[in-house]
């Protein structure tokens, strides 16, 4: 059975630093790429970040590019989220996210929510 | 970037009609166009990847269709445990995008 438990939210002042976790399960990690999609408080979905399997090749929204940094271990079976420079619109429910082959996402964590505030 | 734009941004439906759900994006994607269910306070399912490719556990009664620009989400005979916000999502390029959600509520 596949799992995502992400971990590491919380409250984040405006410009500072928080770090999620994504521990993975279930499947053969380092062969699929993993996202984070967040999702802000009665809003729709947003996707934030994707990296490959193998971790050489990274993408990012551009509302977070040069803020956040996404790497993974594949030793560990964890995605992580380095934010950094937080901005209130950076509060959200984050999502960790298998990507299936075809660019979709398969199987969804719970999520860990991020409130920026002062 | 594209942009995906889903109608209607809401539909009350009774029991047993059949809704129809459009996503149109702002260039062509080919059938790199994904379709998820979002129940409250749940984490979001996929139910058709590649424009119209059913999964397996997800109910027959989902259906999608499309290719290019233009794409539809159909749920045929609506039951009470369809009620929830559905989202198109395309993975043709980078950033890679969300429709802004179509919440069905049933009457």
């Amino acid at each position: 059975e596949v799992q995502l438990l992400e971990s590491g939210g919380g409250l984040g002042q405006p410009g500072g630093s928080l770090r999620l976790s994504c521990a993975a399960s279930g499947f053969s990690f380092s062969s699929y790429a993993m996202s984070w999609v967040r999702q802000a408080p009665g809003k729709g979905l947003e996707w934030v970040s994707g990296i490959s399997g193998s971790g050489g090749s990274t993408d990012y929204a551009d509302n977070v590019r040069g803020r956040f940094t996404i790497s993974r271990d594949n030793l560990n079976n964890t995605v992580y989220l380095q934010m950094s420079s937080l901005r209130a619109e950076d509060t959200a429910l984050y999502y960790c996210v298998k990507d299936s082959f075809s660019g979709s996402g398969d199987y969804w964590g719970q999520g860990t929510l991020v409130i920026v505030s002062s | 970037e594209i942009v995906l734009t889903q109608s209607p941004d809401f539909q009350s439906v009774t029991p047993k009609e059949k809704v129809t759900i459009t996503c149109r994006a702002s260039q062509s994607i080919g059938s790199s166009l994904h379709w998820y269910q979002q129940k409250p306070h749940q984490s979001p399912k996929l139910l058709i990847k590649y424009a119209s490719q059913s999964l397996s556990g997800v109910s027959s009664r989902f259906s999608g269709s499309g290719s290019g620009t233009d794409f539809t989400l159909t749920i045929n005979s609506l039951e009470a445990e369809d009620a929830a916000t559905y989202y198109c999502h395309q993975s043709s390029s980078i950033p890679r995008t969300f429709g802004q959600g179509t919440k069905v509520e049933i009457k």
